[in-house]
């Protein structure tokens, strides 16, 4: 089975700290993504990777950036968290072409006070 | 731009069957997807149509029209573990494995 494996499953943050969110995949899987998820508005796409270093803002980028320095890991991270980022965010990997899907971690819950 | 209408919440009993609904306006388009998400766990994938027609998975089937840009996830033969967040998704650059733009998630809640 594949795993996604994000390194918090809780945290908590002072408004103006730097905040890294970390997320690694054992099937050599190609593409990576991270999502954050609100109440009432589903699963919105921040950045997505389709190689190592290679990135692309998603639908809601600003106040994040992303590293990919390794093909199993992808960090999110918040320059200057603000109390608007509180969310769930959620990692997926998926291979480049196949019909099985994102494969989706567990989520990190982020309170930014 | 990209939009994906769900109704918010279905109530349906053990046993019945329920179509959670989904249209889309997209300016592009290659196939729709449905995930599965209890509560506090993580999505996950159930199911993908890339052409028109009803794709079957046990107790779950998809259904795609793109010429009425809608699509429907079928649950047959209900059962309370069934009691989760659906969510449709469409993918706009190819496949069911590239960027993807979720709907805003149906709650079913299956009762006794």
């Amino acid at each position: 089975d594949v795993k996604v494996t994000q390194s918090s499953r809780y945290l908590v943050k002072r408004t103006g700290e730097k905040v890294f969110l970390e997320c690694v995949q054992d099937m050599d899987h190609e593409n990576m993504f991270w999502y954050r998820q609100d109440p009432g508005l589903g699963l919105r796409l921040i950045y997505f990777s389709y190689d190592v270093k290679m990135k692309e803002k998603g639908d809601i980028p600003e106040g994040y950036s992303v590293s990919r320095e390794k093909k199993e890991r992808f960090s999110l991270i918040l320059e200057s968290a603000s109390t608007n980022q509180t969310s769930m965010y959620l990692c997926a990997s998926s291979p480049g072409q196949s019909p099985s899907g994102l494969h989706f971690g567990n989520g990190t819950r982020l309170t930014v006070t | 731009g990209q939009s994906l209408e769900q109704p918010s919440e279905v109530t349906a009993v053990e046993g019945a069957i329920v179509q959670i609904n989904c249209t889309y306006q997209t300016s592009g388009f290659y196939g729709l997807s449905w995930y599965q998400q209890h509560d506090g766990g993580a999505p996950t994938f159930l199911s993908y149509n890339a052409l028109d027609g009803l794709e079957e998975t046990g107790r779950f089937s998809s259904f795609l029209s793109r010429s009425d840009s809608y699509g429907y996830l079928l649950l047959q033969e209900l059962q309370m573990k069934d009691s989760a967040s659906y969510f449709c998704a469409v993918s706009p650059y190819g496949g069911a494995t590239n960027k993807l733009i979720f709907g805003t998630g149906t709650l079913l809640a299956v009762q006794p």
